[in-house]
């Protein structure tokens, strides 16, 4: 168990549809990533939050957001979702000296 | 520019040495890492390596830096089934604790 929980563990939901995936880091991290892993892309990294404000951004498309609040839980929104969003969405969290990702066990989206 | 490249597969026996190789392009990354995905679960750090060595040695895992040629390689020493697995590596540079991850590789281990 790493520490970092992510929820809903599996998501199906429909074309045209919005969802909302949420991670909590391990506690005292204050950077939370976002990863999508999809079959034929391997992980891309789409987003990291450093104590609530955005750090980097990767492969984001412009239909995802993301934030992360004060308790330092993130929020990934995904809308007008499409097939090829249908993935393993990935959260992970580092401490301040943070040569470590803790990654979480994923939430599996389908978009049918 | 940063891009991480493995090979997609390896099979090997039970008891032979794996190598999973690796290359990059950022020659300015700081730390290099070798992760694990078993199914159905997310990555867990296996090792790492600081770019200023050449080789790091964790029981049955070795890892071998070039940086000259940006190659980076993991050796599982006597492959066990429970070492089959998603095999990423990753590199940390520029700052703000970015990484970047490779495609995987997949190994197969055959008893």
């Amino acid at each position: 168990d790493s520490g970092v929980t992510q929820t809903p563990k599996h998501l199906i939901t429909a074309t045209g549809q919005r969802v909302t995936l949420r991670c909590s880091p391990r506690s005292g991290d204050l950077s939370v990533y976002w990863y999508q892993q999809s079959l034929d892309q391997g992980l891309q990294f789409l987003i990291q939050y450093y104590n609530g404000e955005e750090r980097a951004k990767g492969n984001i498309l412009e239909r995802f957001s993301a934030q992360q609040f004060p308790d330092l839980h993130s929020e990934l929104n995904l809308s007008s979702l499409e097939l090829g969003d249908s993935a393993l969405y990935f959260c992970a969290s580092t401490g301040t000296s943070g040569t470590e990702q803790f990654f979480g066990p994923g939430t599996r989206l389908t978009v049918l | 520019g940063e891009d991480v490249e493995q090979s997609l597969f390896l099979s090997v026996r039970e008891g032979d040495s794996s190598v999973i190789n690796c290359t990059y392009t950022d020659s300015s990354s700081t730390y290099l890492y070798w992760y694990k995905q078993e199914p159905g679960a997310g990555l867990q750090l296996l090792t790492y390596i600081f770019s200023n060595m050449d080789m790091k040695q964790d029981q049955r895992l070795t890892v071998l830096l070039n940086k000259k040629d940006k190659h980076l390689s993991l050796r599982i020493a006597d492959t066990q089934t429970g070492d089959s697995a998603i095999y990423f590596c990753a590199e940390e540079s520029g700052g703000y604790q970015k990484v970047t991850f490779g495609t995987g590789t997949k190994l197969q281990v055959i008893p």
